[in-house]
């Protein structure tokens, strides 16, 4: 399985500000994903990212408010915009690895906004 | 369109009895079924997986869970639980000719000593 380091792990945010969240992986991965755990919620998928080309952003997610990078096979960011208290979630980076294309996750960033 | 469904929020068992996680699913093509777990303030951790092969499938910690195609059902199961099994479980599913991976809602395991 793959290893998933973010960073930051946790933090806490004043509204209106933006904060860039890290993911790197031990491997070479071709696609990775962004997840948001809302409070006592289930999983709800952000955005694919695969290297060389845009995110492709779930319904109800944009690129103004969730910028991605994936500057290569082993690393991307998520940022997250101009924060409200709404967007106090974990954030989870997510890559494919193993046969059957299992989905293995990253500890999480834990974001609490002000 | 792919979905799942997990129909109880919360599992109540004793320590020692035998546990049952329900998860239905819904894809129009072949199945690849998920159970993760998530302990408090950690990320998701991979359990098993159906793809292809033995319905019965084994994971990590003990867990095993039986894929049933008639019912459209994947539900995680455990022989004796353990107070350490309590934690949020969730089932995904995706199908074969997709990408993403689709979440059920998370159902709480509590294990009383």
């Amino acid at each position: 399985s793959a290893v998933i380091s973010q960073k930051p792990s946790r933090d806490i945010c004043q509204r209106g500000t933006s904060l860039t969240i890290q993911c790197q992986v031990d491997s070479q991965v071709t696609m990775m994903f962004w997840y948001r755990q809302q409070p006592g919620q289930s999983l709800t998928l952000i955005a694919t990212a695969n290297q060389g080309s845009e995110a492709t952003y779930e319904s109800g997610f944009v690129i103004d408010k969730f910028p991605i990078s994936r500057p290569n096979l082993t690393f991307s960011t998520l940022t997250v915009s101009n924060m409200s208290p709404e967007d106090s979630s974990i954030y989870l980076c997510s890559v494919t690895g193993g046969s059957g294309n299992t989905i293995y996750f990253g500890e999480g960033s834990w974001l609490t906004v002000v | 369109a792919q979905s799942v469904a997990q129909p109880e929020d919360q599992v109540n068992v004793a320590e020692g009895n035998p546990l049952t996680v329900k998860c239905t699913y819904s894809v129009s093509g072949n199945p690849y079924l998920f159970w993760y777990v998530q302990y408090p303030n950690r990320g998701l951790q991979f359990l098993l997986k159906y793809i292809t092969g033995d319905n019965l499938v084994k994971g990590s910690y003990g867990f095993e869970a039986e894929f049933n195609k008639s019912q459209t059902s994947f539900h995680l199961k455990k022989p004796s639980a353990l107070v350490s099994d309590s934690a949020l479980y969730f089932c995904a599913v995706r199908d074969s000719s997709a990408s993403k991976i689709i979440f059920g809602s998370g159902t709480r395991l509590s294990i009383r000593p």
